[in-house]
This record gives C-alpha cells, structure tokens and sequence, in this order.
C-alpha cells in the first residue's frame, strides 16, 4: 500500500534556528497538507497545496512558514526562524481516491 | 461554525469491556467526510474509517463499528471486547472543502482510551 513518508522522524533544533520538515506525497495524489499538533491537542490544519501554490492556509500559517515542491516528488514545509512554540508533531498528507493518507510525523522539538 | 465535539477527554475501561466513543459535529455542508483516527503512544495517526455524508448505514469491521446519525449530527464509535492494544487516543474529524478547492480536515480534540488489563 503506497505511503506517504516524512524524514526526519525527530528533529531538535535550537530557538531561531531555521528547519526543513521533508515529505513525499504519494506519486498520483494532486492535493498535499501540513497539519501540526501540539503536544496533548487536536491536530490542526496549516496548509494545503495545489499545482504549484497554496491554495488555502490556517491562521497558523504566518509569514515564517512557507511550502513548496521543488523536485516533483518532495513537499517541504520550511520554518524560518524557530520559536519555542513551534514544538509539535507535523504531519504531511495528501489525498486520493480512497481519502487523505498520512504520514507517520516529524516530532519538532524547539530548545 | 464548523467544529467536531468530542466531549469524552477520558475514558478508562477494563478488558473485554464494550466502549462507545462519541462525535458530533456541525456543518454547513451537505457533502462531506467523517473520519475516525487512532493515535498510539509512538505519534501516528492511523486512519480507520472515512463516511460520506451520504451513507448513513452503519458499518462493523472486526470489533469496531460505527453508528453514523445525521439527526442528531453524530458518528459514534464503538470497540466490542476491548483489548490493552486498543489503549490509545482516538480522534474524530470533519472534512471541510475550502474556497481554495482543496479539502481539509476539522479534528476533535481526541479522547484517550486507556483499556486495563
């Protein structure tokens, strides 16, 4: 069954500090998302992504996140200088004839 | 508003026994998606059903089964039998398409199941 897969599986990074979350969609799916949760909340929508661009982001979303798909098959989510905040598990999905599939996380931990 | 409701935070039941985990949600929608997710101690979210609004029959898989009401805007769940591998927090969510085109999803705030030997 194909997977969506997330490297890396943790990250610790230092406050201010800029982080790369990588992703790889499944081949055929047209529609890709970042969701966070925070350590012991629900998870919540940040951003999905469509031919090229975002096509819808949360409130969350500011000006230090950005996404883009810059080979074809990955699907990064870039924050740009960290905060202590920023810790949460991110997940990337993205969605096909059978419904959304998710990948297994990246916990991000912010020192 | 748009949300999922799950009112149970926590739930602790012995082994064998029966445990119903409640959603309700509103929407504006008249097409949409209701989903059930298990999330073990290691982080993932595990999918285990997606409902179209369209399809109010209920649906039994193994030990689980769901009862979906539109009535009473709820998708419940239900573990028969519960095992301690069942012990995790499960979520609830709502599928919501945006102006964007795309689809996102709404979550509950989850409910831990924790099942006792």
């Amino acid at each position: 069954e194909p997977e969506v897969t997330q490297t890396p599986s943790h990250q610790v990074t230092q406050m201010g500090q800029e982080v790369i979350l990588r992703c790889v969609p499944i081949s055929n799916h047209l529609y890709f998302y970042w969701y966070r949760q925070i350590l012991g909340q629900k998870v919540e929508f940040l951003v999905s992504f469509y031919n090229n661009e975002i096509s819808e982001k949360s409130e969350i979303f500011d000006d230090q996140f950005s996404v883009e798909r810059p080979d074809g098959s990955n699907f990064t989510l870039k924050i740009r200088s960290t905060k202590l905040e920023d810790s949460a598990m991110y997940f990337c999905a993205s969605i096909g004839l059978y419904g959304y599939t998710f990948g297994s996380g990246t916990r991000l931990t912010v020192v | 508003a748009q949300k999922v409701t799950q009112a149970q935070t926590e739930i602790s039941v012995v082994e064998k026994e029966d445990v119903t985990l409640d959603c309700v949600y509103e929407t504006r929608d008249t097409t949409y998606y209701l989903f059930w997710y298990k999330q073990p101690p290691s982080g993932e979210l595990v999918f285990l059903i997606r409902r179209n609004s369209f399809d109010e029959q209920n649906e039994i898989s193994g030990r689980y089964s769901w009862n979906f009401q539109k009535s009473t805007s709820s998708f419940n769940f239900t573990i028969t039998a519960s095992q301690v591998v069942d012990s995790a927090v499960y979520f609830c969510a709502l599928s919501l398409y945006t102006q964007g085109g795309s689809e996102k999803l709404v979550f509950g705030k989850g409910t831990k199941l924790t099942v006792n030997p």
